[in-house]
């Protein structure tokens, strides 16, 4: 079974489009994150939400918004599309926010922007 | 903020060597370090973590070692197998911080 599943896995679109990933997860955990990994491999957080409320939202463009319906879920859509926003985006989560919480990993979702 | 630095980038080893990689923290209030195994195409794999009341940990050919007062730790990889080619991560989150910061990653590779 998928403990952190996330869709699409590839997603190619046009600048200017808005899109959206869906996270889901099986585990039970009650936080869940969203993070950005870029052509470099470079791995950083975007979003955390602990049983739906917001908790971490770093430095990241008014044009992401993050949308958790439930503790199982955590959406992340991406309005007006940029170059730059080409990247691997991980989906996440853990039993709680506390500082030595395993988190588990999503396969990532790939987005092209042309 | 917490700033991780992880060397080296890459690394090669032969088969059946061992493998070290290291990393260094800036926020003394650190207190739980994981180190984290991305395959290709997949997602970061939690391999091993360790926790600042600790020196030492090990798990079968993987070890991490920890000091404190240099704020350093190391990934130790003994008796490589090809399997074990990947990109690690290290990572560090303060006491009562709510997030991980990760290193730069190192893309190890297995020779046989």
């Amino acid at each position: 079974d998928t403990a952190v599943s996330q869709t699409p896995k590839y997603l190619v679109t046009q600048m200017g489009n808005d899109k959206s990933i869906k996270c889901e997860q099986n585990l039970g955990h009650d936080t869940m994150y969203w993070y950005k990994q870029d052509s470099k491999k470079f791995l950083k957080i975007m979003f955390s939400y602990n049983n739906k409320e917001l908790i971490i939202n770093e430095t990241v463009p008014n044009r992401f918004s993050p949308k958790s319906p439930d503790k199982a879920h955590l959406n992340l859509h991406i309005n007006s599309l940029e170059l730059g926003d080409s990247a691997v985006y991980f989906c996440a989560s853990s039993q709680g926010p506390t500082s030595w919480e395993t988190q588990y990993f999503g396969p990532g979702t790939r987005l092209l922007v042309l | 903020g917490e700033n991780v630095e992880q060397h080296p980038s890459t690394l090669s080893v032969q088969e059946g060597d061992s493998a070290v990689i290291k990393c260094t923290y800036s926020d003394s209030a650190s207190n739980y370090f994981p180190w984290y195994k991305q395959e290709l195409g997949k997602g970061p794999q939690l391999i091993i973590d360790i926790r600042s009341n600790v020196g030492e940990k090990k798990d079968q050919r993987i070890a991490v070692t920890l000091n404190k007062t240099a704020k350093h730790f190391s990934l130790h990889i003994t008796e490589t197998q090809p399997e074990d080619s990947a990109v690690y991560f290290c990572a560090a989150r303060g006491q009562g911080a709510q997030k991980l910061v990760f290193g730069q990653g190192t893309r190890l590779t297995i020779n046989p």
